[in-house]
């Protein structure tokens, strides 16, 4: 799996977009870009997973660069709700069986009121 | 919604006893999974089910068994609980093939006292 760096804390304005970015700059073709979060004291929240296209989901939107070495994660109108530890994940895609999920160090999010 | 729940968000139970701990999910999902989490550590994947009565171990699967009698139910159970099994446990559940977009539950802090 592709190694990933993110910015161990960012801090965001309430009602404004945050964004949160992830380099992964040895990622090969077959690996997606998965992005979860874990709010303090709860289980950890799948939001999106992408491969090289843009993808939008209710939660958020995420961009990867036409090079695939760098994604961000956008959060269009943060609430304090937000605030919690963002990890980026590099895996392989499989058709089939499973794959555990391992969090790296994360980025912590801090939504100001 | 994806909804995951577990019996219980906080347990507390003395070294020796029998602990069962329950995950149901209600989105007709093949996987489920049961992992910890302890600080400095990281997530750990103690077993995974892909089917009813179909188990495989994960990283860290002694001291600890499963069973899936039902598609939507996962139990993880502690045969004689050890101070060292103090954790949180989260369940997770995804469609077959869907790699690490993993739907969480909320979690249980178990102590062994």
């Amino acid at each position: 799996d592709a190694k990933t760096t993110q910015p161990p804390s960012m801090d965001c304005a309430e009602g404004r977009a945050a964004n949160l970015p992830c380099n992964h700059s040895t990622i090969s073709g077959n690996e997606y870009v998965y992005w979860y979060r874990q709010i303090h004291s709860q289980g950890p929240q799948y939001i999106i997973h992408g491969l090289k296209n843009n993808e939008t989901n209710e939660m958020a939107s995420l961009i990867i660069t036409e090079d695939r070495k760098s994604s961000t994660l956008i959060l269009p109108h943060a609430t304090l709700r937000d605030t919690a530890v963002y990890y980026c994940i590099v895996r392989v895609g499989i058709s089939g069986g499973y794959q555990k999920v391992t969090f790296g160090t994360g980025t912590k999010l801090q939504v100001i009121p | 919604d994806v909804k995951v729940t577990q019996s219980s968000r906080y347990l507390v139970k003395r070294t020796g006893e029998k602990v069962f701990l329950e995950c149901v999910q209600d989105m007709d999902h093949e996987n489920m999974f049961w992992y910890r989490q302890d600080p400095g550590l990281g997530l750990r994947l103690i077993y995974f089910s892909y089917d009813v009565k179909m188990k495989e171990k994960g990283d860290i699967p002694e001291g600890y068994s499963v069973s899936r009698e039902k598609k939507e139910r996962f139990s993880l159970i502690l045969e004689s609980a050890s101070t060292n099994q103090t954790s949180m446990y989260l369940c997770a559940s995804s469609f077959f093939g869907s790699g690490i977009a993993q739907y969480f539950g909320p979690g249980t802090r178990l102590t062994v006292l």
